[in-house]
Formats: C-alpha cells, sequence, structure tokens
C-alpha cells in the first residue's frame, strides 16, 4: 500500500487551459517532489518543497508553480498548457527522519494528456 | 551537470535465469547515492536497490544486486533467478548528497524495459 496518493489518477485538458494534480502524502512527510515523466523518458526533476516552501526547481518555465500544505498534501499547477505538457506526473515524498539515502516515496501519477 | 545513461531500452530474460542491466553516471561530485527504481505497469516508482559513493562494498538485496565501480562511474544492477513479476521498466538514477534544509532531487536515466519470458 502506498503512503502516496495522486488525484486524478487520468486527465484530459485543452492547450491553452490551467491544469491542478493533487498529491497526499502520509502524515509527517515533509518534503514533496514533483517529476514530469514524458513517454518513453525517465522522469525530469520539476521542484521540491520543504516545509511549505519551494527548495529546488529543475529546468522547467515559471508557468509550472506548487503549493505544499500543512497537512502534507500538495499541489502542481500548470497554466498555458502546451501539447509537450502531455505525460505522467508523479509525486514523491520523504519524511523527516529519513536520509538521503532512503530515497523517496513515489505515487502512481497523474496521466495528463493535452489536446 | 550531472547525468545517466542506460545504454540497454530493452532487454528479454528467461524466467530463473540472471540479467545484467548497464547504467553509467556522469559527476563531478565525491560524495552521491545511486538508486535502482522499477516501475511496473502501475506507474509507481518502486525502489529496487541503492548504494552509497563512499561504500565499495556492492549491495545486496534478496535477489538484487549492484555492481559499483565508482572510478568507471558505473552502477549495473544484476537480478538473479529472473521472475515474471520482474517485467518492468528499470530506471537508475543519481541523488547529490546534499548539506543543509534541502535534500537533493533524483537524477534518472531513460529506463530499460525488462521482459521475462516464461
Amino acid at each position: 500500500e502506498t503512503g502516496v496518493t495522486q488525484s486524478p489518477t487520468h486527465l484530459i485538458k485543452t492547450r491553452g487551459q490551467q491544469v491542478t494534480l493533487r498529491c497526499s502524502s502520509q502524515s509527517g512527510h515533509n518534503t514533496v517532489s514533483w517529476y514530469q515523466q514524458a513517454l518513453g523518458q525517465g522522469p525530469q526533476f520539476i521542484f521540491q518543497y520543504y516545509r511549505e516552501e519551494e527548495n529546488g526547481r529543475g529546468n522547467f518555465p515559471p508557468r509550472f508553480s506548487g503549493l505544499q500544505f500543512p497537512n502534507y498534501s500538495s499541489e502542481l499547477n500548470v497554466n498555458a498548457l502546451e501539447l509537450d505538457d502531455s505525460a505522467l506526473y508523479l509525486c514523491a515524498s520523504q519524511g523527516p527522519d529519513g536520509s538521503l539515502f532512503y530515497g523517496y516515496t513515489f505515487g502512481s501519477g497523474t496521466r495528463l494528456t493535452v489536446v | 551537470a550531472q547525468t545517466v545513461t542506460q545504454s540497454q531500452p530493452e532487454m528479454s530474460v528467461q524466467e530463473a535465469e540472471t540479467v545484467t542491466l548497464s547504467c553509467t553516471y556522469d559527476t563531478s561530485e565525491s560524495d552521491y547515492y545511486l538508486f535502482w527504481y522499477k516501475q511496473p505497469p502501475s506507474r509507481q516508482m518502486i525502489l529496487v536497490i541503492r548504494q552509497e559513493a563512499y561504500k565499495q562494498q556492492n549491495a545486496t538485496e534478496n535477489r538484487f544486486s549492484v555492481n559499483f565501480q565508482k572510478a568507471a562511474k558505473s552502477f549495473s544492477l544484476k537480478i538473479s533467478d529472473s521472475q515474471l513479476g520482474d517485467a518492468a521498466m528499470y530506471f537508475c538514477a543519481y541523488r547529490i548528497l546534499n548539506y543543509g534544509g534541502s535534500q537533493g532531487n533524483l537524477i534518472f536515466g531513460k529506463g530499460t524495459k525488462l521482459s521475462v519470458k516464461p
């Protein structure tokens, strides 16, 4: 049973629209990261939040933004959707007592299709 | 910038046999972690095995083991006694050792699709 839940599982949006993807981490997991996985590729780091503040960002434009809430949930928002934004979006979390060595717990992702 | 390369897009193995998946990486750091993740059709990334760069001893987890060659920047995964449930995408990942409040993100390779034949 996964400790990270993502919703929705699938989503279809039109180019130019805005989308919000949601992630619920298990209690105590105060670090959350979001990754974009295009078809046939490995996941690419979008950004990371630690205690509700962004503390790391990959090579993604500002129209990708996020929020982390005190209840260990988080959001990924994408504005002005482009066709290339079609991908699997993965949320991953880690608790305060987990060292870097233990990696992240991943959710099953949201499959976003932009048409 | 750190990069991770998996040169085998697809691999196939007979059930009960052994298969090795290759991974090389590029970094100028001396302290880091390496991981192998499995992604079945359910899409969830599952941690298979992990290795600390400062440890010379290769990590082992049941049927899974790694061959870590730090000087060559190579980190291969060996799966022994392959089972049908091992069929999945396998991703090699690198994580820098960060100090302070932030925790380093994962850098993934493009993956290797493993098929297991009965």
